[in-house]
Order: structure tokens, then C-alpha cells, then sequence
């Protein structure tokens, strides 16, 4: 079964640096999603990607954020100087629709700012 | 109104028993609601979804229903199994928008 592939698996980082967390949609999807979980919280949306640009982004996906689609398979998410609040599991994923359904989400990089 | 409100926060429950947990919105424009199933370590998977056409619908031992007019929707677990302790979100979306709204998850555990 196809798999949305997210690397690293777990990140630690000092406030401040920036940090870019990897992410390998399906192939054939193509729409991408960054959605992210504080511990123990519900899961948040973050931003949207459609024909390489942003279609829709939270009040969370402020100015310290930024996406990017590279080469063509791999996702990005970049946040530019972390901060402590910025600890949370960050969550690819994407979808050949733009209803959610058929959403599969990646297994998650645990980023940790110290 | 962009909330999806779930309960309980956490269930326990015995194997072969039914598990249920509740969602509710307020926004009348959501038209898509999946649930989600979570295990440790994992991203959410999708379960089972349903438009608001419709009251239920059933896959397996999984069953939503949906109460519009109340604006309330429900995941029925029927012959709960130990494998299906995990974390469920609920969550509300839109037919023309890409994001959807999660609930604040249900922890389940089933007792053997």
C-alpha cells in the first residue's frame, strides 16, 4: 500500500535554528498537507499545497513558516527560528482529492526544541 | 464555528462490548466527516467518512451516525477488540475547501 514517507523520525533543535522537516507524498497525489499535534492535543492544520503554491494556510502558518515542493516528490516544511511553543509531531499528508477523502497521513517527525 | 466538539476524552470498555463516541459542530456549511484512528507512533488513518446526505453508514464493525439537524455525529464500534485500543478524532471538512477540522481525539481502550 502506498505511504506518505516523513524524515526525520525525531529532531531536536535549539530555539532559534532553523529546521526543515522532510516529507515524500504519494506519487500520484496532489494535494499535500502539514498538519501538527502537541502532545497529548488534537491534530491542527497547518497549510495546503496545490500546483506549487499555498491554497489555503492557518493562523499557525505564520511568517517563521514556508513551504516548498524542490524536485518533485519531496515536501518541505521550514521554520525559520524555532521557538519552544514550535515542539509538537508535525504530520504530512497527502490526497488525490481536495474533499479529504483518501487524505493518508505520514508517521509524523517529532520535533523537540530545546 | 469552526470547532468539532468530541467526548468522552478517554473509554474504557469490554471486549465485545460496543465503544461509542460522540462529535458535534456547529458549522452548517461542513459537509465531509471522517473519522480517524491514531496508534502510537503513527500518523491518523482514515476509517470510515460520511456526507450529510445520508444518516449511517456502516463498515464492519464500524458505524457513523449523523444527525443533522442536531448537528451531532457519532462512531458506533460494535464487538470492540483489543486491537482497537487507540486514539480517534472525529473531524469536519468542506467539499471545496482542502483542510479539515479535528476533534480533540478519544483514547479507547478495550479490556480483554
Amino acid at each position: 500500500e502506498p505511504e506518505v514517507t516523513q524524515t526525520p523520525s525525531h529532531q531536536v533543535t535549539q530555539m532559534g535554528q532553523e529546521v526543515i522537516l522532510r516529507c515524500v507524498p504519494i506519487s500520484n497525489h496532489l494535494y499535500f498537507y502539514w498538519y501538527r499535534q502537541i502532545l497529548g492535543q488534537k491534530v491542527e492544520f497547518l497549510v495546503s499545497f496545490y500546483n506549487n503554491e499555498i491554497s489555503e494556510k492557518s493562523e499557525i502558518f505564520d511568517d517563521q513558516f514556508s513551504v516548498e515542493r524542490p524536485d518533485g516528490s519531496n515536501f518541505t516544511l521550514k521554520i525559520r527560528s524555532t521557538k519552544l511553543e514550535d515542539s509538537a509531531m508535525y504530520f504530512c499528508a497527502s490526497s488525490g482529492t481536495t474533499l479529504g477523502y483518501g487524505y493518508t497521513f505520514g508517521s509524523g517527525t517529532r520535533l523537540t526544541v530545546v | 464555528q469552526q470547532q468539532v466538539k468530541q467526548s468522552p476524552q478517554s473509554l474504557i470498555v469490554q471486549k465485545g462490548g460496543i465503544s461509542i463516541i460522540n462529535c458535534a459542530y456547529e458549522n452548517t456549511a461542513f459537509d465531509y466527516f471522517p473519522w480517524y484512528q491514531q496508534f502510537p507512533g503513527k500518523g491518523p488513518a482514515l476509517l470510515i467518512a460520511i456526507r450529510p446526505d445520508v444518516s449511517e453508514k456502516k463498515e464492519g464493525r464500524f458505524t457513523i451516525s449523523f444527525n443533522k439537524s442536531a448537528k451531532q455525529f457519532s462512531l458506533h464500534i460494535m464487538d470492540s477488540q483489543p486491537g482497537d485500543s487507540a486514539t480517534y478524532f472525529c473531524a469536519a471538512g468542506y467539499s471545496s475547501a482542502s483542510k479539515i477540522i479535528f476533534g480533540s481525539g478519544t483514547r479507547l481502550s478495550i479490556r480483554p
